[in-house]
């Protein structure tokens, strides 16, 4: 098993649809939780973190289920332009140092 | 908000030379950087972790002699493509997270490299 999996792509959305994600992980001690979108051709931007309290920024909302160990992405009234590949990221500390795993990514297609 | 440089953006070079690219944490010391390479449509690959002070750690299939990363301070690590080949063309990326592991990582922009 992938200590982080996302779910399959690509999702193929109308315009103005809600659209969820989820990304599981294997590791319970993992401690910071990000996700990030990739347009193509071009580096990942961090998108949001996500909090055990959950953190909403306009149509995105993040959530962290540690019982269950998945984090989620919600976007609302999906736009054109939010078309791009999303990567959750988990960071957990080892050793005294940073252990990075992401996901390989979930591709939206938003159409109108 | 806190930013990695990657330099350089493009660089085309003939096969069997060696290529280096550079990664800069600008306004933060990173003690952990991270390189990646993507191929057309597919994921991001991590090639290797590279903590400040120590060797790097190369994940599985990444060849350490000819992809070598030199992280000597806690604001710049490079990797340098040795005797690189047309396979070796891609899309590297470098990523660098502050000394706090609860702050996000921060990519830099990324070096399309092209090999003939």
């Amino acid at each position: 098993r992938k200590e982080v999996e996302q779910d399959p792509g690509p999702f193929n959305v109308p315009e103005g649809a809600t659209v969820a994600f989820n990304c599981t992980y294997s590791n319970s001690a993992s401690q910071s939780f990000f996700w990030y979108r990739q347009d193509c051709r071009k580096e990942p931007k961090l998108l949001m973190s996500v909090y055990s309290s959950g953190n909403e920024d306009g149509r995105f909302t993040a959530q962290l289920n540690r019982a269950s160990q998945y984090i989620s992405l919600l976007i609302r009234d999906s736009k054109l332009s939010d078309s791009a590949t999303y990567l959750c990221v988990v960071i957990t500390r080892e050793g005294g140092y940073n252990k990075l795993i992401f996901g390989a990514g979930t591709r939206l297609a938003v159409h109108p | 908000g806190a930013v990695v440089s990657q330099h350089p953006s493009r660089v085309i070079c003939k096969s069997g030379t060696s290529v280096k690219i550079e990664c800069r944490s600008l306004d933060f010391q990173a003690t952990t950087m991270f390189w990646y390479r993507q191929f057309p449509k597919q994921s991001l690959m991590l090639m290797a972790t590279s903590n400040e002070g120590s060797k790097a750690t190369y994940e599985q299939g990444v060849e350490k002699d000819k992809f070598l990363i030199n992280h000597a301070s806690l604001t710049l690590s490079t990797l340098t493509v040795t005797s690189a080949h047309p396979e070796d063309s891609s899309f590297y990326i470098c990523s660098a997270i502050p000394r706090f592991y609860n702050s996000p990582l921060h990519f830099g922009n990324g070096t399309r490299l092209t090999v003939t």
